[in-house]
This record gives C-alpha cells, structure tokens and sequence, in this order.
C-alpha cells in the first residue's frame, strides 16, 4: 500500500493559464474523491468517481473545471482559464466501495495562481 | 443538509495537559462520525472513527464517542504532546452511493513544552 499519490505537489501559473493535476489512487480502491482546500477551512468535496464513472460532479465549482478517469486507476483535474480565486490546495482521496470506509487522502497539489 | 460545527481554533495547551475539541453535527439517517488530523503541508490523516451510535473511536490516545442523543463526536486526549500539533477536523459521511464526506472548517491546535 504505497498511499495516495499527487502530482505535482506545487504549482505556480499565471491568471488564464489551464493547469492539470494527476492524483494515483490506493490501487484496490475503485472510489476516487476530489476536494478542494482554502487556508483555514475545511476540505470542500468537488466530485468523485467510481471505477471510470464519474458519479457526482454538480459539485465542481465551475463549467473551468473537469475531471477525467479514464481506465478506472488514476484520475486528472483539469483547470481551464485559471482565476485568482482558484489558489487552493486540491486534496485527492480514494476508498473502497463498501459503505461507511474511511476516504485515504493526499499530500496535496497546492496551486498559486499569480 | 447535513452539516459539521467544529470548536473554533486556535487551541494553544501545554503539553500533558487534557484535550477535548467539540464537533456537532446535522445529518438525516445515521451518519458515520471520523476525526481526521492534518500536519503541516501534508494531506489529512484518519484519526479514528464510529459507525454507529455509542461507538467509542480509538487511536493514539485520543478518543471520541458517537453520541447521537445530543448529536455530538466530541474528540478528547488526556495528555497531549508537542507532536500533536495539527489541524484537526471532523467529518461526517452519510453513506449509499455517494460516500460524501462533510468536513468541519477544523480546529488548529498547538502544543507548548
């Protein structure tokens, strides 16, 4: 069990700039959960997966943003025409199917958008 | 909707001292109640949890009981050390096909030899 991965761990870009995030899953769990973080909040869910089916994604905060799983493994967020208000740091988290499992989250991609 | 109300921070104690950090809650249906804690630049960390009513959650000398009568996860630690300094937030999960978690904004504590 090697965790949760992300990719990359920073990332810096400029206003209008399309950004990409990668997050590697917990290899047997077949649910992955993308939030979003401000300082001194709470993680705020965006959407989630199961296996490649995209379950929930009304969540997402705007028609900028979009996630991809393609193969039921890993997963990407892409950001389109990046806005200040965008800085955060976006968790990623994966889980076994069954009810009541703890979600096993990442370190993170924090993103400044200068 | 269903809803997380955390103890806001900051939480500053010296260390052996007692810890409780309250969490209520709002959910419909019978919820599962986590405490997660996050260390600096890292990502959030299971602390422990209860499924169900009256359920005592365990882990690393802190603990916390699902109290549904006053619909509250208050986390609590008799000693705590400098290396608990965190952020510490509760969650709620109502179940079925979502597995949404509801976090709480989380309670920032420090410890102090």
């Amino acid at each position: 069990d090697t965790g949760v991965s992300q990719d990359p761990r920073h990332k810096i870009t400029k206003r209008g700039q399309n950004v990409t995030f990668r997050c590697d899953p917990i290899s047997e769990h077949n649910r992955l959960y993308w939030y979003r973080q401000t300082l001194g909040q709470g993680p705020e869910f965006l959407t989630y997966f199961q296996n490649e089916a995209q379950l929930e994604k009304s969540r997402l905060l705007s028609d900028r943003f979009s996630a991809e799983r393609p193969k039921g493994s890993f997963s990407t967020l892409e950001i389109q025409r990046t806005e200040q208000g965008d800085s955060a740091m976006y968790l990623c988290a994966s889980s076994l199917e069954a009810s009541n499992q703890p979600q096993h989250f990442g370190d993170g991609t924090r993103l400044s958008i200068l | 909707g269903d809803s997380v109300t955390q103890m806001e921070g900051p939480v500053t104690l010296s260390e052996e001292a007692f810890l409780t950090i309250n969490c209520t809650y709002t959910a419909t249906g019978y919820p599962s109640l986590f405490w997660y804690v996050q260390y600096p630049g890292e990502g959030l960390q299971l602390l422990l949890k209860a499924t169900k009513a009256d359920d005592k959650g365990s882990n690393k000398g802190f603990e916390a009981t699902y109290r549904k009568e006053t619909t509250s996860f208050h986390l609590e630690k008799g000693s705590v050390q400098v290396s608990d300094s965190a952020v510490y937030f509760c969650a709620l999960l109502r179940g079925g096909t979502g597995n949404q978690f509801y976090f709480g904004t989380g309670t920032s504590l420090t410890v102090i030899p």
